[in-house]
C-alpha cells in the first residue's frame, strides 16, 4: 500500500514551453500534497505545498505564476512548469500525506520523480 | 531559520557499520525522519524518531539528542546496494506535516 506515482518519468522540452506533471496516490487519499525539486548530488527543496480544494502554500522564492499547482483531487495533484528555461531543468518530486491509516509515523510518501530538460 | 547538516560523503566497507551524523538547528521539531535514495529514483522511508534515544529496525538503527539537535542512523552488515544517498528531514510541528530536508549523505560502500 501507499503508492505514489507521477508522470512523466521523464520529460525534454523546448525553452518557453509549459509542462504538466502528475502525481498520484494509487491507493489512498490524499488532501495535502509536496512538490519537490532536486538539483543533481542536492537534497529536496521543498517548492510548495498543495491542499486538495484550496490554493497551494508556496515555499519563499518560488514563484506561483510559474509553477502552477492544481489539487483537483483527493488522489490528483499536477504541478505545471510554465514558460520553461534551462534552469528549471531538474528532478522534481511530489509526495504525499495519507487521510487514512497508512502510514505508522504520518510518513510522507514519494513518487518516483520527473526528470525535467529544458533545452 | 532552518538548519540541518550532514556529511556530504562516506565510503565504508562490505560487512562493516557505518554511522551517518545529522545536526539541526529548527525553529520547531516533531520529528526526524531518515529516507535512503538511489539516485534517479524516490526517497524510501527507513527510520523515525521523535522521542529521545535509539530506535532499531533489523540492519538500521536511528538514535535521536533533542536537547543536542543530534541524530545518527547506524548501519550494520553492509551490503553493495545500501550505496545512496542518506537524507536526514526534520518535521515541522505545526499539522502540515511539513518537512525540511539536511543537505544528504552520499554513501558508496565498497569490497
Amino acid at each position: 500500500g501507499a503508492v505514489v506515482s507521477q508522470h512523466p518519468s521523464r520529460v525534454i522540452c523546448k525553452s518557453g514551453t509549459s509542462v504538466k506533471i502528475e502525481c498520484r496516490s494509487l491507493d489512498f487519499q490524499a488532501t495535502t500534497m509536496f512538490w519537490y525539486r532536486q538539483f543533481p548530488k542536492q537534497s529536496l527543496m521543498l517548492m510548495a505545498t498543495s491542499n486538495e480544494g484550496s490554493k497551494a502554500t508556496y515555499e519563499q522564492g518560488v514563484e506561483k505564476d510559474k509553477f502552477l499547482i492544481n489539487h483537483a483531487s483527493l488522489t490528483l495533484s499536477t504541478l505545471t512548469v510554465t514558460s520553461a528555461h534551462p534552469e528549471d531543468s531538474s528532478f522534481y518530486i511530489c509526495s504525499a500525506r495519507s487521510d487514512g491509516p497508512s502510514g505508522v509515523y504520518n510518513e510522507q510518501f514519494f513518487g518516483p520523480g520527473t526528470r525535467l530538460t529544458v533545452l | 531559520g532552518q538548519n540541518i547538516d550532514q556529511p556530504t560523503e562516506m565510503t565504508a566497507t562490505e560487512g562493516a557499520i557505518v554511522q551517518i551524523n545529522c545536526t539541526y538547528q529548527t525553529s520547531g521539531f516533531n520529528g526526524l525522519f531518515w529516507y535512503q535514495q538511489h539516485a534517479g529514483e524516490a526517497p524510501t522511508f527507513l527510520s523515525y524518531n521523535v522521542l529521545d534515544g535509539l530506535e532499531e529496525k533489523g540492519r538500521f538503527s536511528s538514535f535521536l539528542s533533542r536537547s543536542k539537535g543530534y541524530s545518527y542512523l547506524l548501519l550494520k552488515e553492509l551490503q553493495m546496494k545500501d550505496s545512496a544517498s542518506y537524507l536526514c528531514a526534520v518535521r515541522d510541528p505545526g499539522g502540515g506535516n511539513k518537512l525540511t530536508f539536511g543537505t544528504g549523505t552520499q554513501l558508496k560502500v565498497e569490497l
